[in-house]
């Protein structure tokens, strides 16, 4: 039973252009929400969060989105970098127990 | 401020032999976490220590799996008996307070 989907498990966007990543979850009682981003080799580094009383959280290029009635999550690049291009996943964490979606891996193409 | 530091980076076992993965957290950070990142998969929480106590174990095969944190720094993850399923990636990482976690390059186990 997976409570956090990423059902794109990946995504080619040209460089310039937006990204949009998308996350669901299942469980209500999850109260924040975290991207974090992978490269090969290395370990997932954290990128944004959003609390489950927010709707929107922006960093820069970086933007979360949050739609707390139909349980969606996403996260805008604007603009798409080639630097970019990694693994991104989403989780969700009710008290700091952490679950993790199954990741997308995001291709920039320049 | 140093990273959250792992070893070894990589091991090949043979099934039913036993393996041992060390993480040292990032300086003061009172939690740290073990997970198991299997290929195409999103890493999978094994267990949660606040301080040296475990928070949350309730994915962790305990028949086979043990994991430690003396002292409430360094940790160790032990495998004994490994199984072939157990080939996979394992993140150890930390957090403070703060909800964001810090995590480490990870070991790359295969079991052959």
């Amino acid at each position: 039973d997976q409570q956090v989907k990423q059902n794109s498990p990946s995504l080619s966007v040209q460089e310039g252009r937006i990204s949009i990543l998308n996350c669901d979850y299942t469980n209500s009682m999850f109260d924040y929400f975290l991207w974090y981003k992978k490269y090969p080799a290395e370990g997932p580094t954290f990128l944004i969060s959003i609390s489950s009383i927010k709707d929107k959280n922006e960093d820069g290029r970086f933007t979360v989105f949050l739609n707390k009635s139909a349980k969606h999550l996403s996260l805008h690049i604007v603009p798409s970098q080639p630097g970019d291009s990694a693994v991104y996943f989403c989780a969700a964490s009710a008290r700091q127990n952490f679950v993790f979606g199954p990741g997308t891996r995001l291709s920039v193409l320049p | 401020e140093a990273g959250v530091a792992q070893s070894p980076r990589y091991k090949i076992i043979e099934k039913r032999q036993s393996v041992a993965f060390w993480c040292n957290p990032i300086s003061g950070h009172a939690t740290l976490y073990w997970y198991q990142q299997i290929l195409g998969q999103g890493p999978k929480l094994l267990i949660q220590f606040q301080n040296n106590g475990v928070v949350d174990d309730s994915q962790l095969p305990k028949d086979r799996f043990s994991a430690e944190r003396l002292k409430g720094v360094d940790s160790t993850l032990k495998i004994q008996p490994a199984k072939l399923e157990d080939s996979a990636v394992y993140l150890c990482a930390s957090s403070s307070l703060a909800v964001e976690q810090f995590f480490g390059p990870g070991t790359r186990l295969t079991v052959l």
